[in-house]
């Protein structure tokens, strides 16, 4: 079974511009998650969906967002791009269909796109 | 709010030692734990997992318990290996959510 895709892998974008990063989960798996990771604060959440629903949001500004389509792929956009966005995402998919004891599910991630702003 | 510390890196040890990583969290109810590893250029792999209390996750040589009386969920692995080298990173999942607290990580490296 194919993992979990995400394209671009490396962007390059300049202060102000927008961005859009796309993931493709594990074929069945209806949840997606996207993280930031970064050298100074480390892996954080930004937001979940599942069967085209936001059901959880970390804490990001506005200029952060996403959605889902009706086959699971999910995309993140950022607008008005900063020099603190650089950084790679990672997008992770799980199944409800898969549970991990009390009610959480594994995630399994993509490689990232590694978003570089100047 | 929920969060989980690990200890700080980076660690070196040469190859066949004795593998230690600390994790302690602070969760409401009874959070799943997880370790995940991050090799150079790559996204997370998940390492093992509990989902109770006492539970003893393993996979690829590494073991960690989840000792909920001391919030702790730390890594061992008997015999390191220079493949071994990695960042890894401890990780808890709030009760019904699929949204994953990190530790910051530990970067571990072995040398031959």
């Amino acid at each position: 079974k194919a993992g979990v895709t995400q394209t671009p892998r490396y962007l390059i974008k300049t202060r102000g511009q927008q961005v859009t990063l796309s993931c493709s989960p594990i074929s069945g798996h209806r949840s997606v998650s996207w993280y930031q990771q970064t050298p100074g604060q480390g892996l954080q959440f930004l937001f979940e969906y599942f069967s085209e629903t936001q059901r959880n949001k970390g804490n990001f500004p506005g200029r952060f967002s996403g959605r889902q389509f009706s086959n699971s792929r999910s995309e993140m956009n950022v607008s008005t791009l900063e020099l603190g966005d650089s950084a790679l995402y990672l997008c992770a998919s799980s199944s409800p269909n898969r549970t991990s004891g009390t009610g959480s599910y594994e995630q399994y991630f993509g490689p990232g796109t590694r978003l570089t702003v100047t | 709010g929920n969060s989980v510390t690990q200890m700080e890196g980076p660690v070196t040890l040469s190859e066949e030692a004795f593998l230690t990583i600390n994790c302690t969290y602070t969760a409401t109810g009874y959070p799943s734990l997880f370790w995940y590893v991050q090799y150079p250029g790559e996204g997370l792999q998940l390492l093992l997992k509990a989902t109770k209390a006492d539970d003893k996750g393993s996979n690829k040589g590494f073991e960690a318990t989840y000792r909920k009386e001391t919030t702790s969920f730390h890594l061992e692995k008997g015999s390191v290996q220079v493949s071994d080298s990695a960042v890894y990173f401890c990780a808890l999942s709030e009760l019904g959510a699929q949204k994953l607290v990190f530790g910051q990580g530990t970067r571990l490296t072995i040398n031959p």
